[in-house]
């Protein structure tokens, strides 16, 4: 079992450019969540999705921001325009259902110059 | 007040001192609560699940105080490989809430 996968581990975007982040759950996990951790903080929930479903986005900033978890592949989070206020370690865990522990991926680490 | 607060530390031990660390909660219909360990610039890692009637893992002791919104972790025999920073999760359980985190708290264990 490979766990939850994340690539690209480490990503350099300039300001202005799009960056795209990918998450394989955990095989037999349909529960994808996505948190964001800056430097010396704690993880703050994005979004959580299931299979073709947007669950609960309450933690994504509205302009920007965008997940999905489509029938086949991988979850994708998007964000447009990137600043350098977005430089931060995205981490995408996956469980088996609500109120389960969470696996973690290694997370990506972003960096906008 | 923030959901989940936790004494950010940084805690400095020696090895096989016991430490302990506390966790309050503001949301009392918190129904799962997790102890999770992250490591320098890596993910966080499950550490074991908090239950009610507490709960031991080797070192590791969790307790959880519903009336007080409480929980804690002990360990016990400190080690070096103990050193990470310790965070203590929460959610409700109304079907579809997500993990929330604290900030945590950063152990060091010297020798």
């Amino acid at each position: 079992n490979a766990g939850v996968m994340q690539n690209p581990r480490h990503l350099v975007r300039r300001r202005g450019q799009e960056a795209r982040l990918r998450c394989s759950p955990m095989k037999g996990h349909s529960h994808v969540y996505w948190y964001r951790q800056l430097p010396e903080e704690g993880l703050k929930f994005m979004v959580y999705l299931q299979k073709e479903n947007i669950i609960d986005e309450s933690g994504m900033p509205k302009e920007r921001f965008s997940a999905e978890f489509p029938k086949e592949g991988p979850s994708i989070l998007r964000i447009q325009q990137v600043v350098r206020g977005d430089s931060a370690a995205y981490f995408c865990a996956s469980s088996q259902g609500a109120n389960y522990g969470y696996t973690f991926g290694s997370g990506t680490r972003l960096t906008v110059v | 007040r923030k959901e989940v607060e936790q004494d950010p530390g940084p805690f400095n031990v020696p090895e096989g001192a016991t430490v302990a660390f506390n966790c309050t909660y503001s949301n009392s219909a918190s129904q799962s609560f997790f102890w999770y360990r992250q490591d320098c610039r890596k993910e966080p890692k499950l550490l074991m699940s908090v239950y009610s009637s507490g709960n031991e893992d080797g070192r590791f002791t969790a307790q959880l105080n519903r009336a007080s919104q409480y929980i804690s972790l002990l360990i016990r025999d400190s080690k070096l490989s103990d050193s990470a920073t310790y965070l203590c999760v929460v959610t409700a359980n109304s079907g579809n809430t997500p993990l929330v985190f604290g900030k945590g708290t950063r152990l060091s264990v010297i020798a």
